[in-house]
């Protein structure tokens, strides 16, 4: 089992639709959960990060956070075509100080 | 500097040929990272720094591969012999000192290796 699952997607949504991203992780000591925003070509750059269960909302994103389950989701409200990117589920280990990256999920928003 | 600043940003080598990739970090940034990515995936961790200590070189693929931050700032990811599977991006990132909620990793923008 990989540390960190995501459906490579392409995820399709039409502009304006709400696009849904998903992300388990199998190691429960994980603390925060990062979401990152990568454009084709460019480095990956912070969207949100969350560290208690429920949600957390940051303009049109909001993150949500289920540690018994091992789920994080990123829901994107009016998607734009600029959101289409690929998204990256991120755990934070704090007694290994780092990210453990998933595959990415591939969003294309469409007009 | 305002971000993280990595040279060469693109670099072909022959195979065999040795690389030395270069990471400026934000300043103050006393936590760095190397990640590998391979183009359709997610980065791959390779090696952590806190100041000048390597606290984990867990990720780095073979001993081919070799990180130093002698000065607890600026640091270099070598390669020996690059082998053509070697071939990705090379990110280096920085932040704070851990803490509970996580202290934001910012990423530079890359160095592309292609070896050939």
């Amino acid at each position: 089992q990989k540390e960190v699952e995501q459906n490579s997607g392409p995820l399709s949504v039409p502009e304006g639709a709400i696009a849904s991203l998903n992300c388990t992780y199998s190691d429960r000591g994980s603390q925060s959960f990062f979401w990152y925003r990568q454009y084709s070509g460019k480095s990956p750059e912070l969207i949100m990060f969350i560290y208690s269960n429920g949600d957390k909302e940051d303009g049109r994103f909001t993150a949500q956070l289920n540690k018994a389950s091992q789920y994080v989701s990123l829901l994107i409200r009016d998607s734009q075509p600029s959101d289409s990117a690929t998204y990256l589920c991120a755990p934070y280990t704090g007694g290994g100080n780092k990210l453990t990256f998933g595959t990415g999920t591939q969003l294309k928003v469409e007009l | 500097g305002a971000g993280v600043s990595q040279s060469p940003r693109y670099k072909v080598a022959k195979r065999g040929q040795d690389v030395a990739l270069r990471c400026d970090p934000i300043s103050g940034h006393v936590s760095l990272f190397w990640y590998q990515q391979a183009l359709g995936q997610g980065p791959e961790f390779l090696t952590y720094f806190q100041n000048e200590a390597q606290l984990d070189k867990s990720g780095l693929p073979s001993d081919r591969f070799f990180a130093e931050r002698p000065e607890g700032s600026v640091s270099t990811l070598k390669i020996q012999r690059t082998q053509q599977e070697d071939s990705a991006v090379y990110l280096c990132a920085s932040s704070l000192p851990s803490t509970y909620s996580g202290n934001t990793i910012y990423f530079g923008e890359g160095s592309w290796l292609t070896v050939v």
